[in-house]
């Protein structure tokens, strides 16, 4: 079992959508999560970050963390072809690397 | 406020040269991650490094690999000898304090390709 799961995608959705993004994890000891959205051929670039279980949001974007479940979501509203990306979920624990899902492709119809 | 910068963005080599990566951090951010991604594959940690120390290099192959932070200038993530399996997309990131739990900025990426 990979220690970060995440579905590989691609997932297509039309213009409006809510997206549900998920990870699953089996380190019990990590405690900060984080959402890393990648456009082709750029670099990784930071949309949220999460300490412990609970919610956080952040205009279209709501990130939810269940340590319970090792389970986390990013959820995007009203979705636009401008989110068309590759989704990166990511999570650490004190004293330990960042370990990185492979990423969902996510593509906003118009 | 510049980010984290990185080049060249693009470089060739063919086997068994030198590939030399480049790392300029944020402004105020005095540690530096390295990464390497390939192909439909996730961000895989490399080593990480703090002005003039490696702190953690166990992601980083033992052999050909190297990186390092100068007090002056950029951290270079060098490898030698490269073979084909080294081609991929190298990033580099950087945080402000110690301790892989605070937020990480990422560069645009050195995209390696090996002849």
């Amino acid at each position: 079992q990979k220690e970060v799961e995440q579905d590989p995608g691609p997932l297509s959705v039309p213009e409006g959508a809510i997206v549900s993004l998920n990870c699953t994890y089996s380190n019990s000891a990590f405690q900060y999560f984080m959402w890393y959205r990648q456009y082709s051929r750029k670099g990784p670039e930071l949309l949220m970050y999460t300490y412990s279980s609970g919610n956080k949001e952040d205009g279209r974007f709501t990130a939810q963390v269940d340590k319970s479940s090792k389970y986390i979501s990013l959820f995007i509203r009203d979705s636009q072809p401008s989110d068309s990306a590759t989704y990166l979920c990511a999570m650490s624990g004190e004293g330990q690397n960042f370990v990185f899902g492979p990423g969902t492709r996510l593509s906003v119809l118009p | 406020n510049a980010g984290v910068m990185q080049n060249p963005r693009h470089l060739v080599r063919r086997r068994g040269q030198e590939a030399r990566l480049r790392c300029s951090p944020m402004k105020g951010h005095s540690h530096v991650y390295w990464y390497r991604q390939l192909p439909e594959e996730g961000l895989k940690f490399m080593v990480y490094l703090q002005k003039e120390n490696i702190i953690d290099e166990s992601g980083m192959p033992k052999e050909r690999f190297s990186a390092e932070f100068p007090k002056e200038g950029p951290s270079i993530l060098r490898i030698q000898q490269v073979v084909r399996g080294d081609s991929a997309a190298y990033f580099c990131a950087s945080s402000r304090t110690s301790g892989m739990s605070d937020t990480q900025y990422f560069g645009p990426g050195t995209r390696l390709t090996v002849l």
